[in-house]
């Protein structure tokens, strides 16, 4: 138990559909990450939320939309998906790296693992 | 982020000791190195960080070189639990920039 959980964990979806995931943390940190893990590739950062805000999107598809409505939860939106973004999307959270030494350790969800038909 | 540089994939036995190493040669002097791993169906978890001197904690050991240019994580007792790829990431900290993951180094464990 990371204190990152994820629902669906599996989430099967017609290319039509409109789906979302759903991120919720229980650890107090301020910023939440979005990660993609297709098979045999390494896991590619899709964006980056700091304190409910934007920080980072790493030139997503638009049929990839996020939601941050606080510091705790986080929503991936999808819509009119492809085949290729089939994969493990995984949440994690961090507390802000400070100077002070705190690097921002990150705390990964297990993941949903996204089939699209 | 400057780039690391890991071996595809390593064996070893199981209770015997585990070094992998990473090379980092563009490393800058504010760069942090973080280990962490990924069981089979899991998120990656931490599993260990330094800046300039060697760290131990209850999962592992990271021995950095003088230079900076490489490090070395080490599972003292290796486990079949310790089956996983893992990674090896700089950052230069500050911030919530995420990590960026490489293909890591998957260690097989032989019972």
């Amino acid at each position: 138990e990371t204190g990152v959980t994820q629902t669906p964990r599996h989430l099967v979806m017609g290319m039509t559909n409109k789906k979302s995931l759903k991120c919720e943390q229980h650890l107090g940190h301020n910023a939440m990450y979005w990660y993609k893990q297709s098979a045999k590739k390494p896991l590619e950062l899709m964006f980056v939320y700091n304190f409910k805000e934007q920080t980072e999107n790493n030139s997503v598809p638009s049929r990839f939309s996020p939601e941050c409505p606080n510091s705790s939860h986080l929503f991936l939106h999808l819509h009119t998906l492809q085949p290729e973004d089939s994969a493990l999307y995984l949440c994690a959270s961090s507390q802000e790296a400070t100077a002070a030494g705190n690097t921002g350790e990150l705390f990964f969800g297990e993941g949903s693992r996204l089939t699209v038909l | 982020d400057a780039k690391t540089t890991q071996p595809n994939s390593m064996e070893s036995n199981e209770e015997e000791p585990v070094h992998l190493p990473c090379n980092h040669s563009t490393i800058s002097g504010t760069d942090y190195i973080h280990w962490y791993r990924q069981l089979p169906s899991q998120g990656p978890e931490y599993v260990i960080h330094g800046l300039t001197s060697n760290v131990n904690n209850r999962m592992a050991s990271l021995a950095i070189a003088e230079d900076r240019k490489s490090s070395t994580l080490i599972l003292h007792r290796a486990t079949l639990r310790d089956a996983a790829v893992y990674y090896c990431i700089l950052s230069s900290g500050g911030g919530a920039d995420g990590l960026t993951f490489g293909k890591g180094t998957h260690l097989i464990i032989q019972p």
